[in-house]
Formats: C-alpha cells, sequence, structure tokens
C-alpha cells in the first residue's frame, strides 16, 4: 500500500493567511495525487486532482503542486468558507489512500 | 448531474452483517467513466477507502477489510452494495458511496453519508 502522510495535522490561521498543506508519499505515484475538502458533517469535497487541476467550480485560491513523492495544497488566500478539513489521496492503485487530514481553524 | 445516494439500517448487532445499498442517479453505473466506491470514516478520524467495483464485476478491496467485505453491482436497478461480515464496534462509521473516475481523477460525486453503528 502507498502510505500518504501530510503535514501539519492541524494549524490555525486567519482569514486573508496563505496556507500550505504537505503530503508525502511513501513511493512514487505519477500524478494521480487529489486534494479534498471536508466540512464537519459533510461528506469530502474533491477540490484538485492529478496534482494541479483545480475540480469545476473550484475557487482559484486552491491550488495544487508537486511531483513524484512530495505534493502541496495551497490556499493563497483563505476564506472563512475555508476553514475544514482537508486530505490528500492517491488514486494511482488500489488500495486508494488517504492521508490522515489537516484540520484547518481559525486563529 | 452525477448523484449517488446511500441507503441501509442504521444500526447492526455484532458479529451480523452490514449490508448498504448506492442509488446511482443522472448517469449509467455501466458508464465506463467511472468505478463506484465505499469509503468509511470513523466518529472524529479519517477516511478509509473499503473498495470499488466497475459495472463489469470487478472489484477491488482493501487488504485490511478484504475477508469480511462483498461489493456487488446490479445494473438493472442502477445501484451497487456493500457487504461487511462478522462487525464490531469498530466499523461504526459513517459510510459514503462515491465515483471513482477510471481517468484516476478522483472521487468526484459522493453521497452524504450514512451512519452506521454497531451496538447489541
Amino acid at each position: 500500500d502507498i502510505q500518504m502522510t501530510q503535514s501539519p495535522s492541524s494549524l490555525s490561521a486567519s482569514v486573508g493567511d496563505r496556507v500550505t498543506i504537505t503530503c508525502r508519499a511513501s513511493q512514487s505515484m505519477s500524478n494521480y495525487l487529489n486534494w479534498y475538502q471536508q466540512k464537519p458533517g459533510k461528506a469530502p469535497k474533491l477540490l484538485i486532482y492529478d496534482v494541479s487541476s483545480l475540480q469545476s467550480g473550484v475557487p482559484s485560491r486552491f491550488s495544487g503542486s508537486g511531483s513524484g513523492t512530495h505534493f502541496t495544497l495551497t490556499i493563497s488566500s483563505l476564506q472563512p468558507e475555508d476553514f475544514a478539513t482537508y486530505y490528500c489521496q492517491q488514486s494511482y492503485n488500489t488500495p486508494r489512500t488517504f492521508g490522515q487530514g489537516t484540520k484547518v481553524e481559525i486563529k | 448531474q452525477l448523484q449517488v445516494q446511500e441507503s441501509g439500517p442504521g444500526l447492526v448487532k455484532p458479529s451480523e452483517t452490514l449490508s448498504l445499498t448506492c442509488t446511482v442517479s443522472g448517469g449509467s453505473i455501466s458508464s465506463t467513466y467511472y468505478y463506484w466506491g465505499w469509503i468509511r470514516q470513523p466518529p472524529g478520524k479519517g477516511l478509509e477507502w473499503i473498495g470499488n467495483i466497475y459495472y463489469s464485476g470487478n472489484t477491488y478491496y482493501n487488504p485490511s477489510l478484504k475477508s469480511r467485505v462483498a461489493i456487488s453491482v446490479d445494473t438493472s436497478k442502477n445501484q451497487f452494495s456493500l457487504k461487511l461480515s462478522s462487525v464490531t464496534a469498530a466499523d461504526t462509521a459513517m459510510y459514503f458511496c462515491a465515483s471513482d473516475s477510471t481517468g484516476y481523477k478522483g472521487l468526484n460525486y459522493w453521497g452524504q453519508g450514512t451512519l452506521v453503528t454497531v451496538s447489541s
């Protein structure tokens, strides 16, 4: 199985801040890396696929980058609706695996 | 737009079998664009991929659950189903169904989830 490790596990930030979340994979997985946002009591929502492709309807303040085993999700200017938990996930092979999540909280 | 929706009992007794169904609407479960997957999330914890199925019936399971899991598809009803046997309290979780792009582009349509509690 490909292990996905996110950092940090949680962070506190203010509206307008630039936020970066890191995801490391235990082995190279081409570009099959996705990011999800989950708000309490809701299903996860796909934000980014293929490392850096924005899912339809997702604001452009979200961006993804990386390659090989090191990937990042960046929120360029944090908005009130962005306070949530973010997960990375690989779709390179099965079992699909998720990172443990990063909770973005209000400072 | 594609929609998926979970249904099934919210309470299952220990040692029994958990059974859930996911109904696909707004598209065909026989689409070549998707696998159909199950994901779960214990209360307050992260996401765990359970497995997925292609419309042809090909299945892929998480090795950690493989001995207890069965996913099936019913193309006539546009549904796919999850069975998890010999459940324990550790199987208490929110269970989600989702479409999983065959182009490796992620889980793009999710159901709202259904909470299954294992308790006597």
